[in-house]
């Protein structure tokens, strides 16, 4: 059974960083692309990057919302997604899902994690 | 960029077809991969349809997508609606530098 499980998120105040990881099981990591989405509260679906797998050199792409801000890198070895949060921002308060992608490049999710609630506020 | 339009809202009742639009606003619908997810109240999205047509393994065989060029646009269609059917629906797909785009979800009630 895949498993995707998020953590680190919480209160942080504007101007600050934080770091979610995501921790996966049951899937062969390193075969696929990983994403990150989050969901202000009420909201919609927001796409915030993916990084692809190691057959593409590992590159990423982001939301231009969060592009220069956010970085997201994987540790195939420990099966590990990360997303590095810097000067936040009031507007990136919402839940973050980790996601597996369908394909090594990126096009869209399969597996979702439960998600993990940031809120930045002072 | 695009966007993806999607009815605010659909109804049917249990048992009945129902269809979700998910409307492309420039730029072949054919021309990128549609995936759609589901999001129950309280719950994380999950997927059910991605590559247009594809089910993950899991998803019952009552949902199915499909995309119509002339129309520009992506549908899912759910047949024997159940009432654990009634969620949220997003239809997403990506730009030419695979930037990806949400619509903005179909809220399904089965009554």
């Amino acid at each position: 059974e895949v498993q995707l499980v998020e953590s680190g998120g919480g209160v942080v105040q504007p101007g600050r960083s934080l770091r979610l990881s995501c921790t996966a099981s049951g899937i062969t990591f390193g075969d696929n692309a990983m994403s990150w989405v989050r969901q202000a509260p009420g909201k919609g679906l927001e796409w915030v990057g993916f990084i692809r797998n190691p057959r593409f050199g590992v590159t990423t792409e982001y939301a231009a919302s969060v592009k220069d801000r956010f970085t997201i890198s994987r540790d195939d070895s420990n099966s590990i997604a990360y997303l590095q949060m810097n000067n936040l921002k009031s507007e990136d308060t919402a839940v973050y899902y980790c996601t597996r992608d369908w394909n090594y490049y990126g096009s869209g999710s399969i597996n979702w994690g439960q998600g993990t609630l940031v809120t930045v506020s002072s | 960029n695009f966007m993806l339009t999607q009815p605010h809202s659909v109804s049917e009742s249990p048992g009945k077809t129902v269809t979700i639009s998910c409307t492309r606003s420039s730029g072949s619908i054919a021309s990128n991969y549609v995936q759609w997810y589901q999001q129950r109240p309280g719950s994380s999205p999950t997927t059910v349809i991605y590559e247009d047509n594809q089910r993950p393994s899991g998803v019952p065989d009552r949902f199915s997508g499909s995309i119509d060029r002339s129309s520009n646009s992506a549908s899912l269609t759910i047949s024997g609606l159940k009432t654990e059917d009634e969620a949220d629906y997003f239809c997403q797909s990506y730009d030419k530098s695979n930037r990806w785009v949400f619509g903005g979800g179909t809220k399904l009630t089965v009554l």
